[in-house]
């Protein structure tokens, strides 16, 4: 089963920071955060992972609070392409690398 | 770099028939993995390889489903026979994680699926 809870739907404005949150209350010391997305008719795809501290790329930054327990994901700009199922997951980087994916946020960019 | 290829991207069959698809990983990745994606779901791992050896296949129905890597690098899945509950999309990914290696930057690479039908 998932480890992670996330809201199933979420809107944001084209231009506008998106935030997706994601429970993550069981989360053990070793485990990783990790986030993939799945745009409609592809596979999913690697967006970031974190362990406890904040992390940025060039596609999101990720804020892990303090005692590890949920996360938020930030996409700084989002446009329409943006508009995906977003995923949260723990694993143990690692690890056997099994990813375990619960049912996502559905995220949708407005213009 | 090339991604991960799959194929056929679609197929339709009967129930009682059989299928498979093919996965061909990013060249040097260790590691195969085949899940599958019913619709409304997030992917389940079905089973995991390493080079040409199985790491994990405990989601496998091992009663129709087959799966192989003979040379450690492309792999097919085999449905026989299929039943309706079969329909969803196959997933492929590949990555470089291997169990005697630490790696950095391990996230999966994954292909863009072949969207089964079972009627």
């Amino acid at each position: 089963d998932a480890k992670t809870t996330q809201p199933p739907s979420m809107d944001c404005a084209e231009g506008r920071a998106a935030n997706l949150p994601c429970n993550h209350s069981t989360i053990s010391g070793n485990e990783y955060v990790y986030w993939y997305r799945q745009i409609h008719s592809q596979g999913p795809q690697y967006i970031i992972h974190g362990l406890k501290n904040n992390e940025t790329n060039e596609m999101a930054s990720l804020i892990i609070t303090e005692d590890r327990k949920s996360s938020t994901l930030i996409l700084p700009h989002a446009t329409l392409r943006d508009t995906a199922v977003y995923y949260c997951i723990v694993n143990l980087q690692q690890g056997a690398q099994k990813l375990v994916f619960g049912q996502g946020t559905r995220l949708t960019i407005n213009p | 770099e090339a991604g991960v290829a799959q194929s056929p991207r679609y197929k339709i069959i009967e129930k009682r028939q059989s299928v498979a698809f093919w996965c061909n990983p990013i060249s040097g990745h260790a590691t195969l993995y085949w899940y599958q994606q019913i619709l409304g779901q997030g992917p389940k791992l079905l089973i995991q390889f390493q080079n040409n050896g199985v790491v994990d296949d405990s989601q496998l129905p091992k009663d129709r489903f087959s799966a192989e890597r003979l040379k450690g690098v492309d792999s097919t899945l085999k449905i026989q026979p299929a039943k309706l509950e079969d329909s969803a999309v196959y997933l492929c990914a590949s990555s470089s994680w291997t169990s005697w290696g630490v790696q950095v930057g391990d996230e999966q690479y994954f292909g863009p699926g072949t969207r089964l039908t079972v009627t």
